[in-house]
Parts: C-alpha cells; structure tokens; sequence
C-alpha cells in the first residue's frame, strides 16, 4: 500500500526558507511513472496546490507561488522536497505532499497525513 | 490563475440528497474534463472521491456522483449520512500542467 510521510521543521522564522520531504513507501519515485505534489492548508481555510515533480525533474509550479518555490527529487531516499524561500506569516499551513496517478498533473489519489508548519518569530 | 468559486456550506437531512457547484472559467473548468472532488474530515487529509468529471475511485461509494455543464461542476451526495459531514473540495486541471482548488463547502448533516 502507498504511503507518504512529511517531515521537515515545524518552525520557521519569517524571511527564512520553508524545507520539507516527503517519503514514498510502497512505490518507487524512480519509476518516473508518476508526478508527486505539495498542497498547503492555512489554518481554517481552503486548499491551495504549490507544485509537482517527476522523476525526470520535470516541474510545475503554481504561478502565485513560482518565484519562490523549488522541488527536489532524492531517488535514493525515496523522497522528493519542497523549498518555499522567503517566508512570511500568510506561509503558515499544514503542508500535505501528495501523488498524481496517470502519469499527468492532474487529480491527487494518495496524500500524506500532512505537518503543520508555522512561520514566526 | 483564480481559485474555483464554491458555496461556504450546504447543508441536509440524512436520506436527503444535496448538491455542491464549483464555477470556474473557461481557462479552467470549461475546457477540459478533468474536475476532480476531494473530502476532508477535520485533522485528516484530503480523500479524492471524484475524478475526471464524473468516475469515482475504487472503494468510493457510489451515493457520490459528478457533473459538468460549461464552466460550472457539481458533486452530488444522494442518501445523505451523518458521516458525509465534512468539507468538500473541487479542483479542475487549468492547462500547461497546473491545477485550481475550489475554496471549499462545509456540508452539515442536520
């Protein structure tokens, strides 16, 4: 069965860069077969996608959030990573990485349970 | 690229059957089939329940069910149960491999 798992600081001081991984268990990010995504969920809010990555490095990024934003792959950890520079309190969210299925970026079918990450000082 | 425009809350009587819209553009909705719906109980992640429009995962009870009519997509919850109270996601494929979530419905179960 899939699973992924976020893990990074829950802590983040303003004008700092945001680092998160996600591990994948059950499948292979190497297999290039599918991307893998970010979605953020401030606290009472709606849901907003950051961006995706393939294996490949083929990325996508959601244009509010483009100048700031840089995913990874680590194929030999199983992890891909999000890099959200420059951060501001608007940035506190439950981060959720999540998996495309059918090789597109386009519906999620399998998230992370997602981590809070706070930005202050 | 504008978030996908849903009702706050909805809400029904178990049995009853209610419907929840997401009304995006003619960049986003309107132009492909590619509209995908999320439930998210508190504290827990998002559960796809609805893909490309109208298919429904496997495991996914077939009490939801999925439209589209131009630039507006509708998830329906027939036979309403105390445990569909949740919040309610749309998110629609917006071209050149980005995505576009909806601002979310509560439904409450009366």
């Amino acid at each position: 069965q899939l699973q992924l798992q976020e893990s990074g600081p829950g802590l983040v001081k303003p004008s700092e860069t945001l680092s998160l991984s996600c591990t994948v268990s059950g499948a292979s990010i190497s297999s290039g077969r599918f991307y893998w995504g970010w979605v953020r969920q401030p606290p009472g809010k709606g849901l907003e996608w950051i961006g995706s990555i393939r294996y490949s490095g083929s990325t996508y990024y959601n244009p509010s959030l483009k100048s700031r934003v840089t995913l990874s792959v680590d194929s030999s950890k199983n992890q891909f990573s999000l890099n959200l520079s420059s951060v501001a309190a608007s940035d506190t969210a439950v981060y959720f990485c999540a998996r495309h299925p059918g090789g597109t970026v386009v519906e999620f079918d399998f998230w992370g349970q997602g981590t809070l990450v706070t930005v202050s000082s | 690229q504008s978030a996908l425009t849903q009702p706050a809350s909805v809400s029904g009587s178990p049995g009853q059957s209610i419907t929840i819209s997401c009304t995006g553009t003619s960049s986003d909705i309107g132009s492909f089939n590619l509209v995908s719906w999320y439930q998210q109980h508190p504290g827990k992640a998002p559960e796809l329940i609805i893909y490309e429009v109208t298919k429904r995962p496997s495991g996914i009870s077939d009490h939801f069910s999925g439209s589209k009519s131009g630039n507006t997509a509708s998830l329906t919850i027939s036979g309403l149960r105390a445990e569909d109270e949740a919040d309610y996601y749309c998110c629609s494929y917006a071209g050149e491999s980005t995505v576009v979530f909806g601002g979310g419905t509560k439904l409450t179960v009366l």
